[in-house]
């Protein structure tokens, strides 16, 4: 049991360059979130899905597209990155039950645009 | 949807003594409030959570109180110990759109001095 895995760890683009982030999790739950962390800062919700097929906008979407064709995957997508979306990215999930409301983070994605 | 408020933003105490956070939330409705530790480098953690029909809850040294009337919750930390040291979020469940997510609140960096 991995709880919830992000790849890659780390990641340098530049201005202007596409990727997926990667968020997979191997508990069946169907609640996953991706959260952006700037330096010294909170979490700003970017999206989310309350399960297969489904998605919404958080708190900061722009710039940020996801899917989620599984329960298990929820890759977080950038296109033309910016200098603004160099961040900490994290992914969770939750079981989202009435007696467990527990959010599982990945261990996080440290991405810089240059 | 939500609005989160956490204070103080940095809280330096002597080790042995105690510290409090407080947030204060927007929408009434909201019946769920977790707190995370987030070491140096590492992911959230959730260390304690309360639901609205209680209005306290102890683990340890960690407490969480809640005041659903003036709309805050704070958590209290006793006989502080270095690995104390850490950021602190609180979180609220935002429904907005019939749905389901956690809003973060800003952090508190607490530095416990040997």
């Amino acid at each position: 049991n991995a709880g919830v895995t992000q790849t890659p760890k780390f990641r340098i683009l530049k201005i202007g360059q596409s990727m997926t982030l990667q968020c997979a999790q191997d508990m069946n739950h169907n609640y996953m979130y991706w959260y952006r962390q700037d330096p010294g800062m909170g979490l700003k919700l970017i999206y989310y899905s309350v399960g297969a097929g489904i998605t919404d906008k958080g708190e900061v979407p722009n710039g940020y597209n996801v899917s989620r064709s599984t329960t298990e995957d929820f890759p977080l997508r950038l296109e033309l990155a910016a200098p603004s979306q160099t961040s900490v990215y994290f992914c969770a999930s939750s079981p989202r039950q009435a007696t467990n409301e527990k959010l599982f983070f990945g261990s996080g994605t440290q991405l810089s645009v240059l | 949807g939500e609005n989160v408020e956490q204070h103080p933003s940095t809280l330096s105490v002597q080790e042995g003594d105690s510290a409090v956070i407080k947030c204060t939330y927007s929408d009434s409705a909201s019946n769920y409030f977790p707190w995370y530790k987030q070491e140096l480098g590492k992911r959230p953690q959730l260390i304690i959570d309360i639901r609205s029909n209680v209005g306290e809850k102890k683990d340890q040294r960690i407490a969480v109180t809640l005041n659903k009337t003036a709309k805050h919750f704070s958590l209290h930390i006793t006989e502080t110990q270095p690995e104390d040291s850490a950021v602190y979020f609180c979180a609220v469940p935002d429904f907005m759109d019939s749905s389901y997510k956690l809003i973060f609140g800003s952090g508190t960096r607490l530095l416990v001095r040997p």
